[in-house]
């Protein structure tokens, strides 16, 4: 129940396309949901984060889908540049405790020329 | 603002050999901590946490272990290293936004043990 399953594993997408990277999650109590990208050889970077009070959320050419009662949530990245080649990690996280973060299990994009 | 440092950036030690990386966050104060472990092309594995000084929790009973011996400080340890110790180490601090934990990453350390 406390699992984020994230798909796909891996994603090319062309230069100027759509990336759309698709998380969903079971635990009800998870309240926030961030999104977070990473180069090689750096650590996960904060992107883009939503709550399920909103269905949508947008950053330049970043945005979250939230689709509270199927539970799922998704990542787009519009005109996609080879600069967004990175691994991209979805995650979950409710109130108070420790503040556990669930993450997905990634997904790696390479967008080609 | 808040800034988290992890060292060394890369380590290569034998098998048997002992480990200490350290971890240190600026800009805040009692942060929660975070060690993960991220194998090549995999996700990321939560090792350890810590929500005050002296105060470890384990994810996954394994050969390593945590201390927290100052406020902003967090020590992952090893007695002796294995081959299947070898991944990125990565350290996290987290604050409570709106609800919800965002977790803030440090570079890492590549561990490398042959």
């Amino acid at each position: 129940q406390q699992q984020v399953k994230q798909s796909p594993q891996s994603l090319i997408v062309q230069k100027g396309g759509i990336s759309i990277i698709n998380c969903a999650y079971e635990n009800t109590a998870f309240d926030y949901f961030p999104w977070y990208q990473q180069f090689p050889g750096k650590g996960p970077a904060l992107l883009i984060a939503i709550r399920p009070d909103v269905s949508e959320k947008k950053e330049g050419r970043f945005t979250i889908s939230f689709n509270k009662s199927a539970k799922q949530f998704s990542l787009h990245i519009m005109d996609s540049q080879p600069g967004d080649s990175a691994t991209y990690f979805c995650a979950a996280s409710g109130h108070g405790g420790y503040q556990k973060v669930t993450f997905g299990t990634g997904t790696k994009l390479q967008v080609i020329p | 603002s808040q800034t988290i440092h992890q060292w060394p950036a890369t380590l290569v030690q034998p098998v048997g050999s002992p480990l200490s990386l350290e971890c240190t966050v600026e800009g805040t104060s009692n942060p929660n901590l975070y060690w993960y472990r991220q194998a090549a092309g995999r996700g990321l594995q939560l090792l350890f946490y810590s929500v005050g000084i002296g105060q470890i929790s384990s994810e996954v009973p394994q050969n390593l272990s945590a201390s927290r011996p100052q406020d902003r400080q967090f020590i992952l340890s090893s007695k002796k290293l294995l081959l299947s110790d070898s991944g990125f180490y990565l350290c996290a601090w987290s604050r409570l936004t709106g609800g919800g934990s965002e977790q803030f990453f440090g570079p890492g350390t590549r561990l490398t043990v042959l």
